[in-house]
């Protein structure tokens, strides 16, 4: 398996303009995890779905950022309007349902997102 | 609030010695406890894991403690290798059905 997808692996933009990040999970893994890592902040999770459901969007920073999964395979995370605070590398996750949600997560490389 | 704490942002140790990296918690309601390790420019990947039933859990160089009345977990790798020169997550959940909770990561350096 090819593991975690995320595209682009890097991306520059300049302030008020939108961006969006892409994601394919492992094949059969049917949660999935969208998480932000930051010096100040750490490792923190933005919103995660289940089944292509969202179950918990509480870590989405504000109505700027939304994220959509509209199937199986793959799932968005935009920003729009950018602002330079947004600057991280973001991470998608997956797992598979049996093993309970916090069982392992398989993340993918991440985005480093630069906002100017 | 950060409900997950590792008080030390880099740790440096030599070759061959034991590495423990500290993580500390807050919510009394954690039930599970996990380590993940990442590499630069990857994403973190599963290490080990610990439930609350548990004071221990061993897997070949890395061993996990847990001490519940103190809210504190420690992770032992022995010997240290210099593979294992990467940042380290501490993790927590409520139950094995809940979202993980990162802290904010150690760096490991292993010194040749």
């Amino acid at each position: 398996d090819a593991g975690v997808i995320q595209s682009p692996r890097h991306e520059v933009t300049e302030m008020g303009q939108e961006v969006t990040l892409r994601c394919k999970p492992i094949s059969g893994h049917d949660y999935l995890f969208w998480y932000r890592q930051t010096m100040m902040r750490g490792l923190e999770l933005l919103i995660y779905f289940n089944n292509n459901v969202p179950i918990d969007d509480s870590g989405m920073p504000e109505d700027r950022f939304s994220a959509k999964m509209p199937n199986a395979s793959f799932s968005t995370l935009k920003i729009q309007p950018s602002e330079p605070r947004d600057s991280a590398v973001y991470f998608c996750a997956s797992s598979k349902t049996g093993q309970g949600l916090s069982y392992e997560q398989y993340f993918g490389p991440g985005t480093r997102l630069t906002v100017t | 609030d950060q409900q997950v704490k590792q008080n030390s942002p880099s740790l440096s140790v030599q070759e061959g010695r034991i590495s423990i990296l500290n993580c500390d918690y807050t919510n009394s309601m954690f039930d599970y406890f996990l380590w993940y390790k990442k590499y630069p420019a990857e994403g973190p990947t599963f290490l080990i894991s610990i439930s609350s039933i548990k004071d221990k859990n061993e897997d070949g160089r890395f061993t996990v403690f847990l001490n519940k009345s103190a809210k504190h977990l420690s992770l032992h790798i022995v010997p240290s290798q210099p593979g294992d020169s990467a940042v380290y997550f501490c993790a927590a959940s409520r139950n094995r059905d809940d979202k993980i909770i990162f802290g904010k990561g150690t760096r490991l350096h292993i010194l040749p």
